[in-house]
């Protein structure tokens, strides 16, 4: 099946300070989500992103499909944007499959 | 509602008990997702429901476990004999899906069980 690979695996940052979160994957795909798991468990759908770019506020996700990436980009990081990040991908009629996650923590 | 929602929130239980969770998906979704999440770690994927098309029950750990989808809606994931390694947070998605699975997944609170 589809492997999905993502870096860091942690990543703590001062507040103010960018970010990229990466995403590799094994084989083409027709879905690819950005998650944002908060501290209370909750997953947040951030991107739904399975080519393009796209940006909601001081966030924004890039996927290049032909070489099997997809890059998250977070700016003037706030404490607030602590937690987990998962991309997840599917290729065609199979399930949603999630990477491992990068776990953000953000210092005041 | 307008989300997906899941119930119970939190299950406790005794070790051999059976538990069911359920999950009520966003109208119209036509596909029905669990995951499973044990403390710390990243999501398991458990089972799949599509339309009228066989569930693909490939993530199921184990025969203990079982899920079904009634009239296209709601699910119910049975877990039998619970084991301790069987506390984590049961998650269920939804989509509304078109040809070849594109749709856009949408993630409930979860039902955290655990199992004493």
């Amino acid at each position: 099946g589809i492997q999905v690979e993502q870096s860091p695996p942690d990543l703590i940052l001062q507040e103010g300070a960018n970010s990229t979160l990466r995403c590799n994957f094994s084989d083409s795909v027709n879905n690819l989500q950005w998650f944002h798991q908060n501290p209370w468990g909750q997953l947040i759908n951030l991107f739904y992103i399975p080519s393009g770019t796209k940006q909601n506020g001081r966030l924004s996700a890039t996927t290049v499909a032909t070489e099997r990436y997809s890059l998250l980009y977070i700016s003037s990081s706030q404490t607030t944007d602590s937690g987990v990040y998962f991309c997840a991908v599917r290729s065609y009629g199979n399930k949603l499959v999630f990477g491992a996650g990068t776990i953000l923590r953000v210092k005041s | 509602g307008a989300g997906v929602s899941q119930s119970p929130s939190n299950k406790v239980t005794e070790k051999g008990k059976d538990v069911e969770l359920r999950c009520d998906p966003i109208s119209g979704h036509t596909a029905l997702y669990w995951y499973r999440q044990s403390l710390g770690q990243g999501l398991e994927f458990l089972i799949y429901f599509q339309g009228n098309s066989a569930p693909d029950k490939s993530g199921l750990p184990s025969d203990r476990f079982s899920a079904e989808r009634t009239g296209g809606s709601v699910s119910t994931l049975t877990i039998q004999r619970t084991q301790q390694e069987d506390s984590a947070v049961y998650l269920c998605a939804s989509s509304l899906e078109s040809g070849g699975g594109t749709g856009e997944l949408f993630f409930g609170e979860g039902s955290r069980l655990t199992v004493l």
